[in-house]
Formats: C-alpha cells, structure tokens, sequence
C-alpha cells in the first residue's frame, strides 16, 4: 500500500535554529498538509498546499514557517528560527482529489531546547 | 468553519465488552467524517470514513461507525474489545472546499482491562 514517507523521525535542535522537516507524499495525489500535535494533545492543522501553493493555512502558521515543494515527490515544512514551543510531532500527509483517502506519514518528533 | 466535540477523554472497558467512543460535529454543510487510531508514538492510521454514502460506515480491526445527521453524531463501536485496541482514538472532520483540512477532535484515550 503507497505511504508517505516523512524524515527525520526524530530532530533536536537549539532555540533559534532553523529545522527543515522533510516529506513524501503519495504519488498520484495532489493536496498536501502539514499538522502538529504538541504532547498530550490533539492534532492541529497547520497548512495546506495545492497546486504548487498554499490554499489555507491556520493562525499557528506564522512568518517563521514556510512549505515547499521543490521537486515532484517532496515537500517540506521549514521553521526559520525555532523556539521552545515548537517542540512537537509533526505529521505529513495527502490525498487525492476524489475520495478524500488521506494518509498520514508516521511523524517527525521535533524537540527544542 | 467545522469542529469535533469527543465526549470523554479516557473511556475504560473490559477485554470482550462493547466500546463505544462518542464524536459530535459540528458544520454548517455537509460533512466527511473520520476515525483515526494513534498507537504510542506512532502516527495516524485511518480507522474509517464517512464521505456521504452508507450511513454505517464499517472500518478495519472491527470497528464500525454510523453517521446520525439528526443528532450530529458519528459515534464509533466496537462489539467486543480486545487488548490490543487500547490507543488514542481521534474524531476528525472535513468538509468539501479548496483546502479540504481536516479538524480534529481531542481524542479519547481508550484503556482495555484484561
């Protein structure tokens, strides 16, 4: 069964560092998302990506985060200068356009100190 | 804009007994709703939808869930509990648009007595 691949599982990085967390979604689909789920709590939805542009993004997504999809099979969530609070996991995920079939990577714990 | 309300943050059952986790939604056009399990630092795995055909939606590993419009409800069951069905249980909604997100509810952690 096609997966969407997220790398790293795990990151740590220092406050004020900037994280690139990596992913490969499904081939054949065409909408891709970025949530996080800060320990013990639920998933939030951070951004949407169609058609090589953002087409909804939440008030967590601010100035510091970006996305990207710089090729035909990765797309990536970029956090410029990260603080204490952006110590979460971050899961990936995409469907196609008919059968709203999400899949979701299995997850990059990011943790900042 | 969408919301999920699970009723319960921690439901407890016994080995064989029925679960029955509760999701309420709100939304001002018609719905898709799903369930998601999350094992211990694992990912989100689809346990079933709902995307306006049948209104009982049967899943994998047993579950099943049906869509009550009346009472806005999307409640997700279980006959007969086993062990390894303690996880996190999410509720989560979506409606047709560019952006198609999903919303999630809080979840419900479900614990499995022997």
């Amino acid at each position: 069964e096609p997966e969407v691949t997220q790398t790293p599982s795990h990151q740590v990085t220092q406050m004020g560092q900037e994280v690139i967390l990596r992913c490969v979604p499904i081939s054949n689909h065409l909408y891709f998302y970025w949530y996080r789920q800060i320990l013990g709590q639920k998933v939030e939805f951070l951004v949407s990506f169609y058609n090589n542009e953002i087409s909804e993004k939440s008030e967590i997504f601010d100035d510091q985060f970006s996305v990207e999809r710089p090729d035909g099979s990765n797309f990536t969530l970029k956090i410029r200068s990260t603080k204490l609070e952006d110590s979460a996991m971050y899961f990936c995920a995409s469907t196609d356009s008919q059968s709203y079939g999400y899949t979701f990577g299995s997850g990059t714990r990011l943790t900042v100190v | 804009a969408q919301s999920v309300t699970q009723l319960g943050s921690h439901v407890s059952v016994s080995e064989g007994a029925l679960v029955l986790l509760r999701c309420n939604y709100s939304s001002s056009v018609p719905p898709y709703l799903f369930w998601y399990v999350q094992y211990p630092n694992q990912g989100l795995q689809l346990l079933l939808k709902y995307t306006s055909a049948a209104t009982l939606v049967k899943g994998i590993n047993g579950f099943e869930a049906e869509f009550k419009k009346s009472e806005t409800s999307f409640h997700l069951t279980k006959p007969s509990a086993h062990m390894s069905d303690a996880a996190e249980y999410f509720c989560a909604v979506s409606v047709m648009g560019s952006a198609r997100q999903l919303t999630f509810g809080s979840g419900t952690q479900l614990t499995v007595l022997p």
